[in-house]
């Protein structure tokens, strides 16, 4: 019930294209879903996040989306570009037990070809 | 504003071993917290700190341990190093107040190889 399952595991996309990044999750107390852009040698870059209570999340070429009812959350990327190549973690969290801890899916490595 | 740091940045040592990793956290946030990642995986909770003390924990062994200084800096140390330690560990950094709280900020890392 802890889990957060990310799909797919790798993706390539053509410049200008969108790619689209799929998270399910079963603990419906998780109320925080962030995703991070991590680059080689480098830590995870908080990019955008959502609560359950908004439907979709948009900043700049990035949008979530969230289905409450599914479990399942995506993140978009409009106009993708060879710059955005990287990996891609989507979390999820729950303020009990007085700390909050992010529990991360296992990625999925985006390439974007010029 | 600075983000936050961690040292060294990469780290070799023997199985059996004792390894401390150090993070300082960005400037006016108060709570941190640490994360192991293998590679290829995505990083997993080791455990919190706010307020100079522990207040979660992942499933990881006691020889995980941590502290939290007054300025919010703080260590991570692992005892008796195993081969499966070797990982990038990470250090995030949250703000104070809901909902700053669940917004976590990820220093570089430390690359620790265990041999």
């Amino acid at each position: 019930q802890q889990q957060v399952k990310q799909s797919p595991q790798s993706l390539i996309v053509q410049k200008g294209g969108i790619s689209i990044i799929n998270c399910a999750y079963e603990n419906t107390a998780f109320d925080y879903f962030p995703w991070y852009q991590q680059f080689p040698g480098k830590g995870p870059a908080l990019l955008i996040a959502i609560r359950p209570d908004v439907s979709e999340k948009k900043e700049g070429r990035f949008t979530i989306s969230f289905n409450k009812s599914a479990k399942q959350f995506s993140l978009h990327i409009m106009d993708s570009q060879p710059g955005d190549s990287a990996t891609y973690f989507c979390a999820a969290s729950m303020g009990t037990g007085g700390y909050n801890k992010l529990i991360f899916g296992a990625g999925t490595r985006l390439a974007v070809h010029p | 504003e600075t983000g936050v740091t961690q040292s060294p940045t990469h780290l070799i040592k023997t199985r059996g071993q004792q390894v401390t990793l150090r993070c300082s956290s960005q400037s006016g946030h108060n709570t941190v917290s640490w994360y192991q990642q293998a590679l290829g995986q995505g990083p997993q909770f080791i455990f919190q700190y706010y307020r100079e003390e522990e207040n979660g924990r992942g499933n990881f062994p006691p020889r995980f341990s941590g502290l939290q200084f007054p300025n919010y800096s703080s260590e991570l140390n692992v005892n008796a190093l195993e081969l499966d330690d070797s990982a990038l560990y990470l250090c995030a950094s949250s703000p104070p107040g809901r909902p700053g709280a669940y917004e976590q900020y990820f220093g570089p890392g430390t690359r620790l190889t265990v041999t």
